[in-house]
């Protein structure tokens, strides 16, 4: 089965980082591109970034510079490092997983189809 | 910035048809974004249910259905059911590897 559950969140003062993580099973994490999403608290959902296959990494403009997308292959496990957190950071953070369109123009088009539960991170004093 | 705007909120009676519609600050939303939609019930994961602007994911229902109205990329429920009151929300693929979301439509079902 399919699975993704991430871990990794908590309450942390501003300015502080955390690291969270993403552990897959039923799919190889680096054979896939993989997503991180996230929600704040009775907001919509944000898109914050993806790292591909091979290697590439692309993020939203509200976190470039502060946060880092990686994964480690041998723990099948996706990571979204995050630093100088900001009150605005609280959120529900989802991992998913990325279906590719290879025929799109590269940057290749990537959708979300496989979704965890999310973990909570909450930035305050 | 880039915009991506939904109605807000949508109700539809049982057995009803609801179109919500997913629009661009920038211009016209075509094929070449890519839209995709997903529901969300409240404390939820998402679930994808099209992509590639009229493609169901796996076991999504037919009653769902993606299109692009004008210039606007579109979810239509048609027969829409009680365990369809979630919210709904547009992504669109920008290229150079960014997506984004809209900001959700709530969908009431009477």
């Amino acid at each position: 089965e399919v699975q993704l559950v991430e871990t990794g969140g908590g309450l942390i003062q501003p300015g502080g980082s955390l690291r969270l993580s993403c552990a897959a099973s039923g799919f190889a994490v680096g054979s896939n591109y993989m997503s991180w999403v996230r929600q704040a608290p009775g907001k919509g959902l944000e898109w914050v970034s993806v790292i591909y296959s091979g290697g590439d990494t692309y993020y939203a403009d509200s976190v470039k510079g502060r946060f880092l997308i990686s994964r480690d292959i041998s723990k099948n496990t996706l990571f979204l490092q995050v630093t100088n957190l900001r009150a605005e950071d609280t959120a529900v953070y989802y991992c998913a997983r990325d279906q590719v369109d290879t025929g799109s123009p590269w940057p290749w088009y990537h959708y979300m189809d496989v979704w965890g539960k999310g973990t909570t991170v909450t930035v305050s004093s | 910035q880039t915009v991506v705007t939904q109605e807000p909120s949508f109700s539809v009676f049982p057995g009803g048809t609801v179109t919500i519609t997913c629009d661009l600050s920038s211009g016209s939303v075509s094929t070449s974004y890519y839209p995709s939609w997903y529901q969300q019930t409240p404390g939820q994961a998402p679930r994808t249910l099209i992509y590639n602007t009229n493609i169901r994911s796996s076991g999504v229902p037919a009653r769902f259905s993606g299109s692009i109205l004008g210039n606007k990329a579109a979810l239509t429920i048609t027969g829409a059911q009680a365990d369809d009151e979630s919210d709904y929300y547009c992504v669109l693929y920008m290229g150079s590897g960014i997506s984004v979301f809209g900001g959700g439509t709530k969908l009431t079902v009477l």
